[in-house]
């Protein structure tokens, strides 16, 4: 089955600075990847997804870049805001379903004014 | 509503007690999952229905827990004689289909006392 791993489990920047996360995957047939931002008492919610036949995927201050040699993908997040404080999971497919996913174990921003 | 309901947000149960979790999912959307979220965790994979049909029910912990979608529409997750190990939040997310996101409800805390 998929295995996903996450890094940094945390992660503090000035505001204003960029930060990234990583997150690695072990199946080469996976081919969609979801971002998701979780805020305190709150469900995740998805900020940004990629798939397999693009590199890189920008959304304003929110990108994802895709190694699917190296079965790579990060979020980037660029001139960083105290709302963007949360913890942002990112997610691989099940092998062999394409609905149901494998999540990271994390990461818990936090954005310094 | 546009978004998952899911119902109660908080629900604190004796060990021994019998549980019922409600899931609204987006109009619509065939599929729906259930994860559990220990704190400090990603959400770990429970079941996932495509319409009425449970399709997946390999991450249910043990034969106490138990998922129906009887219309393909609401959903409810019944845990028989909790234990404290259950306690945990509940997160439901219906989906449109294959290699499409996930949308959360904000999930049921879940304390066994």
């Amino acid at each position: 089955g998929e295995n996903v791993e996450q890094h940094p489990s945390t992660l503090s920047v000035q505001e204003g600075d960029s930060a990234v996360i990583k997150c690695t995957y072990s199946d080469s047939a996976s081919n969609y990847f979801p971002w998701y931002k979780q805020e305190l008492g709150k469900g995740p919610q998805l900020i940004i997804d990629i798939r397999s036949n693009v590199g890189e995927k920008k959304d304003q201050r929110i990108a994802v870049t895709l190694n699917k040699t190296a079965k790579h993908f990060s979020l980037h997040i660029t001139e960083t805001q105290p709302e963007d404080s949360a913890v942002y999971f990112c997610a691989a497919p099940k092998t062999n379903t394409g609905n149901q996913f494998y999540f990271g174990t994390g990461t818990s921003l936090t954005v310094i004014p | 509503g546009a978004g998952v309901s899911q119902s109660p947000r908080y629900k604190v149960a004796k060990r021994g007690q019998d549980v019922a979790l409600r899931c609204d999912p987006i109009s619509g959307h065939v599929s729906l999952f259930w994860y559990q979220q220990a704190l400090g965790q990603g959400p770990e994979f429970l079941t996932y229905f495509q319409n009425e049909a449970q399709l997946d029910k390999s991450g249910l912990p043990s034969d106490r827990f138990f998922a129906e979608r009887p219309e393909g529409s609401v959903s409810t997750l019944k845990i028989q004689r909790t234990q404290q190990e259950d306690s945990a939040v509940y997160l439901c997310a219906s989906s449109q289909g294959r290699n499409s996101p996930l949308h959360f409800g904000n999930g049921t805390r879940l304390t066994v006392t």
